[in-house]
């Protein structure tokens, strides 16, 4: 069965560094999302992304935060400058694009980032 | 916009008990309806969804989830929880087939034996 899938699954870094977090969406899907959790709270929304441009993004997406589908295959979230506060599970997800049905978002096992 | 609420935050249960989960949600378009489970350190599983139809929903481990369009309810409810049933629940909607996903603040179930 398909699945997305991300990596790494647990990245550390000290504060003020850049980190990619990488992910493999499902190969015929064209829809692209990234979340976030931090410890003990809900799962928030950061950005879509569609046709190579973001679609939608939260107030918590600020200019330290940008998407990337660098090929055809990956999709990276990149944080410019790290905070402590960044300090959560990163989801990617996707979904496909078949008219007149419902289509499935599928979630990716998560990036556990580790700001100091 | 779209919203969700989980009331319970915490709800403990003995096992073999029945549970329920009560979840609302708030929007002024019809949504889709789903609830997620999350296993301690793991990432997020589909448990079961409303998409049209049937308002009863079941899981194939025993979860049901009953959609009230007048009530603007979707709880969760299993008849007998088991230990590995533990875990943190999430109720979540979306706007359209393409749209993000919207997670209540979650319910974490711990079953005591």
């Amino acid at each position: 069965e398909p699945e997305v899938t991300q990596t790494p699954s647990h990245q550390v870094t000290q504060m003020g560094q850049e980190v990619i977090l990488r992910c493999v969406p499902i190969s015929n899907h064209l829809y692209f999302y990234w979340y976030r959790q931090i410890l003990g709270q809900k799962v928030e929304f950061l950005v879509s992304f569609y046709n190579n441009e973001i679609s939608e993004k939260s107030e918590i997406f600020d200019d330290q935060f940008s998407v990337e589908r660098p090929d055809g295959s990956n999709f990276t979230l990149k944080i410019r400058s790290t905070k402590l506060e960044d300090s959560a599970m990163y989801f990617c997800a996707s979904s496909g694009v078949t008219s007149g049905s419902y289509n499935e978002q599928f979630f990716g096992p998560g990036t556990r980032l580790t700001v100091l | 916009a779209q919203s969700v609420t989980q009331l319970d935050s915490q709800v403990p249960v003995f096992e073999e008990a029945p549970v329920e989960l009560r979840c609302n949600y708030s929007s002024s378009v019809s949504v889709y309806l789903f609830w997620y489970v999350q296993y301690p350190n793991q990432g997020l599983q589909l448990l079961l969804k409303y998409l049209s139809g049937s308002t009863l929903v079941e899981s194939i481990n025993g979860f049901e989830a009953e959609f009230n369009k007048s009530q603007t309810s979707f709880h969760l409810r299993k008849p007998s929880v088991h230990i590995s049933d533990t875990a943190e629940y999430f109720c979540a909607v979306r706007k359209t087939s393409y749209d993000k996903v919207i997670f209540g603040p979650g319910t974490s179930l711990s079953v005591i034996p």
